[in-house]
């Protein structure tokens, strides 16, 4: 079964310091991946996305994520984090599931906070 | 125009009782579906459709239903809720449900069953 995994659950960074948040993602074939944020009491902001091609892809406010096929994942990355990125970051697959290619799986999500 | 809009933001409900949770877009969007997140969880998809009169199951249907009887909305409906219900549901909807396509998510109601 399709399956997304964020292993860390928590993640504290200094103002300034690069960022590296992980995900691993089950799927069959070649996924649709996507990073999604998550700003306290807010709806879902999407971040980037990857269908197929480069697999450096640019997302908002100056994010980043690199697909590699060999490690089945998607991490995120940041060159310098600003305190208003401390949010909950969410990767998925949109797998097809129930039917719908539009459908998303979630990993459990990556709460960063970040230090001044 | 105001993209994916959810009524009500936060709710307060006993066992047993019943509601609707709405869901409104205005970007002439196919596809919406339901999630609900849970503390650890991520989001899951509760119930999905891709177009007016077309709806499915997602992962975590039982105790929802939900219609579509028009392109622009999407209710949830709780028909006797239970405490395992006390969630934040999100409505969401893209132009046509294929992956390449922008979900835009709503703000998401806070539901609390007691």
């Amino acid at each position: 079964a399709q399956s997304v995994t964020q292993p860390d659950i928590h993640i504290t960074v200094s103002e300034g310091a690069s960022l590296e948040l992980r995900c691993n993602y089950s799927y069959g074939a070649t996924p649709y991946l996507f990073w999604y944020v998550q700003s306290p009491g807010q709806g879902l902001q999407l971040l980037l996305k990857y269908f197929s091609g480069d697999t450096l892809v640019q997302g908002i406010k100056g994010f980043e994520a690199e697909f590699k096929r060999s490690q089945s994942s998607f991490n995120l990355r940041k060159p310098s984090v600003h305190w208003s990125d401390a949010a909950e970051y969410f990767c998925a697959v949109g797998a097809g599931y129930g039917g719908s290619q539009g459908n998303l799986i979630f990993g459990k999500g990556t709460k960063l906070s970040v230090k001044p | 125009n105001a993209g994916v809009t959810q009524t009500p933001k936060f709710q307060v409900l006993k066992t047993g009782q019943s509601m609707t949770l709405q869901c409104a877009q205005d970007m002439n969007h196919e596809y919406m579906s339901w999630y609900r997140q849970d503390p650890g969880m991520g989001l899951r998809l509760i119930h999905y459709s891709v177009g007016a009169g077309i709806t499915d199951q997602g992962e975590v249907p039982n105790g929802y239903n939900v219609s579509r009887s028009t392109t622009e909305d999407f209710p949830l409906r709780l028909l006797s809720a239970a405490p395992s219900q006390t969630s934040v549901y999100f409505c969401a909807s893209s132009y046509s449900g294929l992956p390449e396509d922008t979900q835009y998510f709503g703000p998401g109601t806070r539901l609390t069953v007691l």
